[in-house]
């Protein structure tokens, strides 16, 4: 079963807007890590916020995290085309081991 | 460093066959990790191993096995390649031997069973 689900499924904005992607979960986490994955290609990690963490910034992106709520928030600021791509949430649980993937935001940006 | 590399990047299989994906990491890292990836979906965890001579199932570990003979490679085994086996397979890395801190992927492997 999947820890994380992400909302919406796909999103599509013009470059220079920003772009929100949610993700919840159920379980008590670490952490919780962003990944990237552009078509056809392997993961690539953007970001990761311990829950002893509220807010991360990396760049462009900003990170929040509501243990309360069990959910997590990426806002990508003035987009590009290039981050056209699928976003994931991935959740560690206590005790490590296993990272959970949701099954994804796909973020298109229109040039 | 070439950093996680897997081989071959595409395979077709017939029912019943079988088979070894190979993953390989210079990085030194403890954990590794076995994905798959089916269309629309994320990734769904397989096995994996804190280190050499350890392993342990995930999510969806039957039809599947794996081995760890040193720390850079992680080989996965399809014992009777099924068409429900047919995916996109994600070999993964950490320096957390917990694996619970930043995972890097290699490029994937494509697999069709008919």
């Amino acid at each position: 079963s999947q820890q994380g689900e992400e909302d919406p499924q796909a999103l599509s904005i013009q470059e220079g807007e920003n772009a929100t992607m949610n993700c919840s979960y159920k379980t008590s986490i670490n952490n919780l890590q962003w990944y990237r994955q552009n078509s056809g290609r392997g993961l690539v990690h953007l970001i990761l916020i311990r829950s002893n963490e509220r807010e991360k910034h990396s760049g462009r992106l900003r990170v929040t995290l509501d243990t309360s709520k069990k959910s997590s928030s990426l806002l990508i600021t003035a987009s590009r085309a290039a981050d056209t791509a699928s976003y994931f949430c991935a959740t560690v649980n206590t005790g490590g081991f296993k990272t959970i993937f949701g099954a994804g935001t796909r973020l298109f940006v229109k040039a | 460093n070439a950093g996680v590399t897997q081989t071959p990047k595409f395979q077709v299989l017939k029912t019943g066959q079988s088979m070894t994906l190979q993953c390989a990491q210079d990085m030194n890292h403890e954990y590794m990790s076995w994905y798959r990836q089916d269309p629309g979906m994320g990734l769904r965890l397989i096995h994996y191993s804190v280190g050499a001579g350890i392993t342990d199932q995930g999510e969806v570990p039957n039809g599947y096995n794996v081995s760890r003979s040193t720390t850079e490679d992680f080989p996965l085994r399809l014992l009777s390649a099924a068409p429900s086996q047919t995916s996109v397979y994600f070999c993964a890395s950490s320096y957390s031997r917990q694996g619970g801190e930043t995972q890097y992927f290699g490029p994937g492997t494509r697999l069709l069973v008919l």
